[in-house]
């Protein structure tokens, strides 16, 4: 009965490869998100999807492509690793709007490692 | 500047003490604020949020607002080893989340 589900969990990698993320949540949320934390705790937006179009795409390199099947699920697909994106990706879904409904519930999080 | 401004820490405090968690922010159209808590190797949960100036309490917990000054806090009472986690304070515009840098709190026995 997990809310915001995300896999793999542990991804290592070689550079230069290309892996994806998959998110899948059971909320009934129409909108979804891709943060990236890095090793200071930040959490930093990259891309968010309401009703499968993406409504936030912040300064993230063309490497890093969401995809968004239906509105309960979002992928993220990233080719040409780089040392750079290691990393704890996270999943996050929100009702959308501009009620006080309106609250991030995160996933566990996909920790990729490039070396 | 960063949006939000959150002082990383690290805190440390003993058992059964209370402690203030607190973050400032620049931007006026934020109108929701929120406090999550997050485990080592755990993804972030939602602690509490609130939208008006003033105090909510759940518990041990209190979160504080003061849109005039743009600081929020979140006080935790009687604190205990369980509480030991990074507190990430959030704001919320429109369907944009703004975060604070997250302060590592260790509650010791």
């Amino acid at each position: 009965d997990t809310a915001v589900s995300q896999t793999p969990k542990y991804l290592v990698t070689q550079m230069g490869n290309d892996k994806s993320i998959k998110c899948e949540q059971n909320l009934g949320h129409d909108t979804m998100y891709w943060y990236k934390q890095d090793s200071k705790k930040f959490l930093k937006i990259m891309f968010s999807y309401n009703n499968k179009e993406l409504i936030i795409n912040e300064t993230v390199p063309n490497r890093f492509s969401p995809k968004s099947p239906d509105k309960a699920h979002l992928n993220l697909h990233i080719n040409s690793l780089e040392l750079g994106d290691s990393a704890v990706y996270f999943c996050a879904s929100s009702q959308g709007g501009v009620s006080g409904a309106n609250v991030l519930t995160f996933g566990a999080g996909s920790r990729l490692t490039v070396l | 500047q960063k949006e939000v401004e959150q002082d990383p820490g690290p805190l440390s405090v003993p058992e059964g003490a209370i402690v203030s968690l607190n973050c400032t922010y620049s931007n006026s159209a934020f109108q929701y604020f929120m406090w999550y808590r997050q485990y080592s190797r755990k993804g972030p949960e939602l602690l509490m949020y609130t939208y008006s100036s003033g105090n909510k309490e759940d518990g041990r917990f209190t979160a504080q607002v003061d849109k005039s000054s743009k600081y929020i806090s979140l006080f935790i009472r009687d604190s205990q080893p369980s509480d030991s986690a990074t507190y990430l304070c959030a704001m919320r515009s429109g369907n944009q989340f703004y975060f604070g840098t997250g302060t590592s709190l260790t509650v010791i026995p």
